[in-house]
């Protein structure tokens, strides 16, 4: 089965805090995904990594980076976290050329910001 | 502007009834339009994939549809059951300057009642 793991359920953070969020997947796919979910708004894109060292803007990417050095990992990065980013945050994985394009979620990091 | 709706009030219904959830887009045209099914707390997981080509897809009780005209597509569960209650989401899938982008929905929580 395909894991997509999540370094931190829950996280509490202060305004101004540089945050990370890690995800790390165990099938070696190339596509991965950062998205935060809120109320009424649903999931929105963050960025998406396509392979090592590639990034490309979601939706909404401003406030946020992203790292990709390795196939596996792929880090989210709040340089100085807000409270309009206390969200939950869901990273993704997906192999390319399969039949279904079928993402592969992790469970979540829920970070409130102070 | 793009769009994605989905029925922002709870479903309601009886055990052994069959649920239809509807989902509503403008301002794309998605190669494909995926379901997953989200429960409280946990990663969305992934369900169904229906391409643009394609009228109605199965899979167990599962069925969806997909209408590229009125640009819309349901998500019928048949013969539910309480274990079925979740928030369900429709994603579509769309080419975004050489890239294969996923947006998603808000999600359409269902209760099925005993």
């Amino acid at each position: 089965d395909v894991k997509v793991t999540q370094s931190s359920r829950y996280l509490v953070k202060r305004t101004g805090e540089k945050v990370f969020l890690e995800c790390v997947q165990d099938m070696d796919h190339e596509n991965m995904f950062w998205y935060r979910q809120d109320p009424g708004l649903g999931l929105r894109l963050i960025y998406f990594s396509y392979d090592v060292k590639m990034k490309e803007k979601g939706d909404i990417p401003e406030g946020y980076s992203v790292s990709r050095e390795k196939k596996e990992r792929f880090s989210l990065i709040l340089e100085s976290a807000s409270t309009n980013q206390t969200s939950m945050y869901l990273c993704a994985s997906r192999l390319t050329g399969t039949d279904t394009g079928e993402l592969f979620f992790g469970e979540g990091s829920r970070l409130t910001v102070l | 502007s793009q769009k994605i709706e989905q029925n922002s009030e709870a479903l309601n219904i009886q055990e052994g009834k069959t649920a239809t959830l509807t989902c509503n887009y403008t301002n794309y045209s998605p190669a494909y339009l995926q379901w997953y099914r989200q429960d409280p707390g946990r990663g969305p997981v992934f369900l169904l994939l229906i391409r643009e080509n394609e009228k109605e897809k199965r899979k167990e009780r599962l069925k969806v549809t997909f209408d590229t005209t009125l640009k819309q597509s349901l998500f019928h569960i048949t013969a539910s059951q309480p274990a079925d209650s979740a928030t369900y989401l429709c994603a579509l899938g769309a080419n975004s300057g050489g890239y294969q982008k996923v947006t998603f929905g808000t999600g359409t929580k269902l209760q099925v009642i005993p």
